[in-house]
C-alpha cells in the first residue's frame, strides 16, 4: 500500500522559477489538502479540496495554485518562487470530514 | 477561526516516566481531533483519532482524552521510552480542514 506519495522529495529552485509539486493517493478518498511547515508555526494549510474537479483556498494561498483534474492526484503549483516559500510541504487526503487523515513523507523545497 | 495550542513546547523526561502532552482549540465544533507523532526530517504518522461524540481513545501505552467543550485534549503515554522522542502534534477538524496545533517536542532519556 502507497497511500500517500509526494514527488519530488527534494527541490531547490531560483527565485521566479516556477514548478509542480505533485500529490498522488490510491485510497480512494474524496478529501485532499497540501500544507506547509514551517519551524515554530506548526503546519498551515495552502489549499484543499473536497473532491475530483474541485479545489478551495487555505490560510495561506497566496503565491500557490492548485488543481485536482483526478480525484488520485492533487498538484501544487508556484508560479514564480519566491524565498519565503521556502518550506517543507506535506499532502495529506481522507475519505471525509469526520475520518482519519494520512500524510505523505513531504517535499522540502529550498528557494534561492 | 481555529486557534490550536500545544504547551508545552518541548519536554525533556527520564525513561519510564509518564508523559502529559496537552492540546486546547478555541472552536469546540469540531468533527474530531487527532495525535500525530513527527520524526525529524520525516512525515506525520497518525497515533489516535478521538470522534466529538468520544471521550477517550487508547492505543497500547497511548491514551487521549477529549473534553470538547472546553477545548481541551490531552495525549498520554505510559512507562516513556527513548524510542518516544519525537514531536507530538495534535490537529481538530472542522470547516473541511485539519488545524494543527506547533507541536511539543519530546526528549526521552535513558
Amino acid at each position: 500500500n502507497a497511500g500517500v506519495t509526494q514527488t519530488p522529495k527534494f527541490r531547490v529552485l531560483k527565485t521566479g522559477q516556477s514548478m509542480t509539486l505533485l500529490c498522488a493517493q490510491d485510497m480512494n478518498h474524496e478529501y485532499m489538502y497540501w500544507y506547509r511547515q514551517d519551524p515554530g508555526m506548526g503546519l498551515r494549510l495552502i489549499h484543499y479540496s473536497v473532491g475530483e474537479g474541485t479545489t478551495a483556498k487555505g490560510e495561506v494561498p497566496d503565491g500557490y495554485n492548485v488543481s485536482r483534474l483526478k480525484k488520485q492526484n492533487f498538484l501544487l503549483g508556484l508560479e514564480s518562487a519566491a524565498p519565503s516559500q521556502t518550506s517543507v510541504y506535506f499532502c495529506a487526503s481522507s475519505p471525509g470530514l469526520v475520518t482519519e487523515a494520512f500524510f505523505g513523507q513531504g517535499t522540502r523545497l529550498t528557494v534561492v | 477561526k481555529q486557534e490550536v495550542t500545544q504547551i508545552p513546547a518541548a519536554l525533556s523526561v527520564p525513561e519510564g516516566e509518564n508523559l502529559v502532552l496537552n492540546c486546547s482549540f478555541t472552536d469546540s465544533a469540531i468533527y474530531n481531533l487527532q495525535w500525530f507523532r513527527q520524526d525529524p526530517g520525516k512525515g506525520l504518522t497518525s497515533l489516535l483519532l478521538i470522534q466529538s461524540s468520544q471521550r477517550e481513545q487508547t492505543s497500547g501505552r497511548l491514551n487521549a482524552s477529549l473534553d470538547k467543550s472546553s477545548g481541551r485534549s490531552t495525549l498520554y503515554i505510559a512507562a516513556s521510552q527513548p524510542g518516544d522522542s519525537a514531536t507530538y502534534l495534535c490537529a481538530v477538524s472542522n470547516d473541511y480542514k485539519l488545524s494543527f496545533g506547533a507541536g511539543t517536542t519530546v526528549t526521552v532519556r535513558a
